[in-house]
């Protein structure tokens, strides 16, 4: 059973225009998610991270919404950049036990 | 050297060979990781270590055998591989387990023919 899902294999998006990367999650317990990106033939860097305490998380033009009735969050990439073509994982845990990653979203960004 | 290091990148292996993945952390983490990514699925959690000590075994088959001499090196050890065992292998590192950012190494592409 997966508990983490990024129903979005890819997702291309205009240069300047907004990206919004969605996740799932089935586990009401997991108090803890995280954005990871990863370049080819490089290892996921982590990117943004929320607890579950907050609704929303910014740093620069990267934002994390989490919408705990619902179960989901999303990453917000405004304005998006062609440095930001990348796969996108979302991560969930719930305190000191492992992460659970979804499978990841492909974005491009079209100049 | 800086961050994670795992070498090689590259491995081709027949189902017969051993062979081991090293990973070596430049962080002063005290957890460390090996993750497996195949392709369109999630990274699967193998092996977490803490301290040197694993803390963590997500039913992975006997032919992974997981050995961390210290706090900075580990490694994945592999014996008599199947064709569908061929992914990336992630290794990572922690401050501590839970909520600390994991940070990842290049991995390994691990084809085995």
């Amino acid at each position: 059973d997966q508990q983490v899902k990024q129903n979005s294999p890819s997702l291309s998006v205009q240069e300047g225009r907004i990206s919004i990367l969605n996740c799932d999650y089935t586990n009401s317990m997991f108090d803890y998610f995280l954005w990871y990106k990863k370049y080819p033939a490089e290892g996921p860097t982590f990117l943004i991270s929320i607890s579950s305490i907050k609704d929303k998380n910014e740093d620069g033009r990267f934002t994390v919404f989490l919408n705990k009735s619902a179960k989901h969050l999303s990453l917000h990439i405004v304005p998006s950049q062609p440095g930001d073509s990348a796969v996108y994982f979302c991560a969930a845990t719930r305190g000191a036990q492992k992460l659970v990653f979804g499978q990841g979203t492909r974005l491009t960004i079209n100049p | 050297e800086t961050g994670v290091t795992q070498t090689p990148r590259h491995l081709v292996m027949g189902m017969t060979n051993k062979k081991s993945l090293k990973c070596e952390q430049h962080l002063g983490h005290n957890a460390m990781y090996w993750y497996k990514q195949s392709a369109k699925k999630p990274l699967e959690l193998m092996f977490v270590y803490s301290l040197e000590e694993r803390v963590e075994n997500n039913s992975v088959p006997s032919r992974f055998s997981p050995e961390c001499p210290n706090s900075s090196h580990l490694f994945l050890h592999l014996h008599t591989l199947q064709p569908e065992d061929s992914a990336l292998y992630l290794c990572a590192s922690s401050q501590a387990t839970g909520k600390e950012t994991q940070y990842f190494g290049p991995g390994t592409r691990l084809l085995v023919l």
